[in-house]
């Protein structure tokens, strides 16, 4: 079993849609990261949590401590969100464990 | 602009080959991480430095090896080059050291073994 599991693998979605990610995680990991990688690889940092909720515009990131899941939601998709999403836990000096991704493709 | 440099973008080398790839870490970030990413693994961690030292150590071939130097910026070594090295090479950097930091990734560099 991998120490962190996201679903679902792919996602399409109309733009306007409301979409949620789940990332579930094990013991030894008690921050969470949520990860944004686009077609020409870059990855850029969208939350790190280690509880509660944090909103950054139409994205927002949750997490449960004691159920050990997170979840990624965008409202309002656009076209321009699709990319991969990526959970990682951090371990105790920071070190990331990665999901193996979600592909979102939000259409026009 | 995540603020950390990686040189070059892309390598395109032949089994057997060593190459270096560098990284740049944000102004006044003291952790450096190297991660792979490749087709079959998908991201995994390879080594962690903090401040010159050698802090954390995941899934790194005995043929790599890296270190920080006193600017802090960082250098991974590929020595003996296999098909399957071919992956994309991220480091990130962030302030410290503990699991609630921001880790700040680098555009990556491309390696390509022929």
């Amino acid at each position: 079993k991998n120490e962190v599991e996201q679903s679902p693998q792919n996602l399409t979605a109309q733009e306007g849609e409301f979409i949620t990610i789940n990332c579930s995680y094990s013991v030894g990991i008690s921050a969470l990261h949520w990860l944004q990688q686009h077609p020409g690889g870059g990855i850029v940092s969208l939350f790190m949590l280690s509880s509660g909720k944090k909103k950054h515009g139409r994205l927002i990131a949750t997490i449960n401590i004691q159920e050990k899941h997170s979840s990624l939601h965008i409202t309002a998709s656009h076209p321009r969100d699709s990319a991969v999403y990526i959970c990682a836990g951090a371990r105790s000096q920071g070190n990331l464990i990665f999901g193996k991704g979600t592909k979102l493709s939000v259409k026009p | 602009d995540s603020g950390v440099t990686q040189t070059p973008k892309h390598l395109i080398t032949a089994t057997g080959q060593r190459v270096t790839l560098r990284c740049s870490p944000r102004s006044g970030d003291l952790s450096v991480y190297w991660y792979q990413q490749s087709l079959d693994q998908g991201l995994q961690f390879l080594i962690q430095y903090y401040n010159g030292e050698e802090r954390a150590k995941g899934n790194i071939l005995e043929r790599f090896s890296a270190q920080q130097f006193p600017d802090l910026h960082s250098e991974l070594n590929l020595s003996s080059l296999e098909l399957g090295d071919s992956a994309l090479y991220f480091c990130a950097s962030s302030v410290g050291l503990t699991r609630q930091e921001t880790q700040y990734f680098g555009p990556g560099t491309r390696l390509l073994v022929l």
